[in-house]
Order: C-alpha cells, then structure tokens, then sequence
C-alpha cells in the first residue's frame, strides 16, 4: 500500500515563527511536490523536487523554501510565518515522467496567529 | 504556459440523477489529463486518467471522462450518482518544466453535493 505521509495534521504557529512540514514517501518516487490548497483557489504548486538536493520553484514560492536531503523526505520551510499562509498544505509524490500519478498525503491544515 | 479551467466551482444534485462535471485545458502538442477526487478531510487520491488511445476513460466506480481534442475539454461524467459521491473534484494536466522535469497544473476545483 503506497504511502505519503505528512507529520501534522493540524498546526497552528505565531507570526514570525520558522515553521517545518514534513512529508515522507516509501514508494522510491523521485519527484517530491507541496502544494498549498486554498477555497476557491484549488491547488498551487510551492515547490517540488525531481531529485534529491534538486529543486524548482512552482507558482508561488515567495515566503517558502524546501529541503530534500534524503530521496523519501521533502520538507516544506515557512522562514517567517505569516498569517496569510494560513491554509491546507499538501505533499504529494510521483515517478518520473508525465503519465505517472500523483500521490498524496493527507495535509497538514495550518494556522498562523 | 498550460492551464486548467473548471467552469463549476459547485455542483449540487439529487441522488441518482447523471451528473457532468466540465473541465477545459489550453492546447499543447501532447495532452495527459486526470481527474483527482477528495473525499471531507482527506488528500487527492487519483479518479481518471487519459494518456492516449482510447478518448473513453473509465474509473471503477462508475465516472467516465472523454478527451475532446477539438473542444479542448476532458469533462468527468456519472449516469447516477450516490451520497457517497459528495466530495471535491480537481482536474488536472501534466506539463513540462524548465528543469525537464514534469508537474501536474490543476483547475480550482469543482464541490459536487449529492443529496438525498
């Protein structure tokens, strides 16, 4: 059974605080992404990561940044939280090439105070 | 660069009755396209795809997509559909990146809520 797992749930941080999400996969994928869910926005890509200590910025990085030190974990990094990153975060993973499915964790629902 | 338009944000229908989600894509020389569903309170899990041959894709329980070149449309449909069905449903396209790498661009998403 494929697993993408994120380490919280539920997260709720103070403005201003350097904030860590995990995501760790055991499927051996090499592409590693982070998307952030919002209402009526749908999904938005972070980051990802095709390799490890490789990275692409997606459509709104700014106020991010990612760690990819290990081929199974990928970690999302808020430098200085602020509340308008308030919102769902979501990992997912995938083999190479373009047909190959996505899969994701769970989500990390975070609050910024 | 690629996009995804899902013309619906909420879909509201009453048990049973067909439903079609719509959802169109900016053209590109080659075309892979999914429909990912998430159910209250859990992740994207994958519902359809279409790679190539056949522009009938099916799921296993019961949604079908068909791959319109010409309208540029990959529009999720259900002949009857159940409670169980409520639940957010994205489209999504594969596009390439600078790096040569691949990333899915997905739509805002369409609410389907089916009631009794």
């Amino acid at each position: 059974d494929v697993k993408v797992t994120q380490s919280s749930r539920y997260l709720v941080k103070r403005t201003g605080e350097k904030v860590f999400l995990e995501c760790v996969q055991d499927m051996d994928h090499e592409n590693m992404f982070w998307y952030r869910q919002d209402p009526g926005l749908g999904l938005r890509l972070i980051y990802f990561s095709y390799d490890v200590k490789m990275k692409e910025k997606g459509d709104i990085p700014e106020g991010y940044s990612v760690s990819r030190e290990k081929k199974e974990r990928f970690s999302l990094i808020l430098e200085s939280a602020s509340t308008n990153q308030t919102s769902m975060y979501l990992c997912a993973s995938s083999l190479f090439g373009s047909e190959a499915e996505a899969f994701f964790g769970q989500g990390t629902r975070l609050t910024v105070v | 660069a690629q996009s995804v338009t899902q013309l619906d944000s909420q879909v509201p229908v009453f048990e049973e009755a067909p439903v079609e989600l719509r959802c169109n894509y900016s053209s590109s020389v080659s075309v892979y396209l999914f429909w990912y569903v998430q159910y209250p309170n859990q992740g994207l899990q994958l519902l359809l795809k279409y790679l190539s041959g056949s522009t009938l894709v099916e799921s296993i329980n019961g949604f079908e997509a068909e791959f319109n070149k010409s309208q540029t449309s990959f529009h999720l449909r259900k002949p009857s559909v159940h409670i169980s069905d409520t639940a957010e449903y994205f489209c999504a396209v594969s596009v390439n990146t600078q790096g040569g790498s691949e990333k899915l661009v997905f739509g805002k998403g369409t609410k389907l809520t089916v009631n009794p």
